[in-house]
């Protein structure tokens, strides 16, 4: 079993539309989850991070935490083009703040 | 306000070759971590340093591998004679602090992309 998985995508929405991305990990210990966006050929940008269970909010972006599931999601509302890269999932491990574990990542496209 | 700043940006090196990846860190920042990307899989962690210390390695090939970061200047990433399998896209993050019940945020620099001939 993998550590943190992701489905590979890619998930296509069109424009305006929410975009619901999933992530689920093995370690219960795990502390604090974050989510990157990656654009082909750059490096990872931070766009959310959450550590309690429930929802954070963050402009059109919302983390979603339940740890009793060992889940986490991101929503995307009005999808728009430039949203189209792949998302990256990240969780920090049991004891350990330091080091992010990542999945392999979501392709999301965001269609006209 | 200057993000973490990394060179070269591309590198290649012929096998056997000795790679040298910098890491300049965020303003504030004293914690670097270096991870690599292989093509088409996830980021990998390979280590985690502070000023002078190598805090985890644990993600670092037991040969060949080293980084350091010292009192002055970047930290360096180097890979000695290196082979096909090292091409990949290396990427160095930084942060603040670092507190074990509390979030904290890794900023990456923009990678190194070895390419090994």
């Amino acid at each position: 079993q993998k550590e943190v998985e992701q489905n590979s995508g890619p998930l296509s929405v069109p424009e305006g539309a929410i975009a619901s991305l999933n992530c689920t990990y093995s370690d219960r210990g795990s502390q604090s989850f974050f989510w990157y966006r990656q654009y082909s050929g750059k490096s990872p940008e931070l766009i959310m991070f959450i550590y309690s269970n429930g929802d954070k909010e963050d402009g059109r972006f919302t983390a979603q935490l339940n740890k009793a599931s060992q889940y986490v999601s991101l929503l995307i509302r009005d999808s728009q083009p430039s949203d189209s890269a792949t998302y990256l999932c990240a969780v920090t491990g049991t004891g350990t703040a330091s080091k992010l574990t990542f999945g392999t990542g979501t392709r999301l496209q965001v269609t006209l | 306000n200057a993000g973490v700043m990394q060179n070269p940006r591309h590198l290649v090196r012929r096998r056997g070759q000795e790679a040298r990846l910098r890491c300049s860190p965020m303003k504030g920042h004293s914690h670097v971590y270096w991870y690599r990307q292989l093509p088409e899989e996830g980021l990998k962690f390979m280590v985690y340093l502070q000023k002078e210390n190598i805090i985890d390695e644990s993600g670092m090939p037991k040969e060949r591998f080293s980084a350091e970061f010292p009192k002055e200047g970047p930290s360096i990433l180097r890979i000695q004679q290196v082979v096909r399998g090292d091409s990949a896209a290396y990427f160095c993050a930084s942060s603040p602090r670092v507190a074990l019940a509390s979030p904290y945020e890794q900023y990456f620099g923009p990678g190194t992309r070895l390419t090994v001939t």
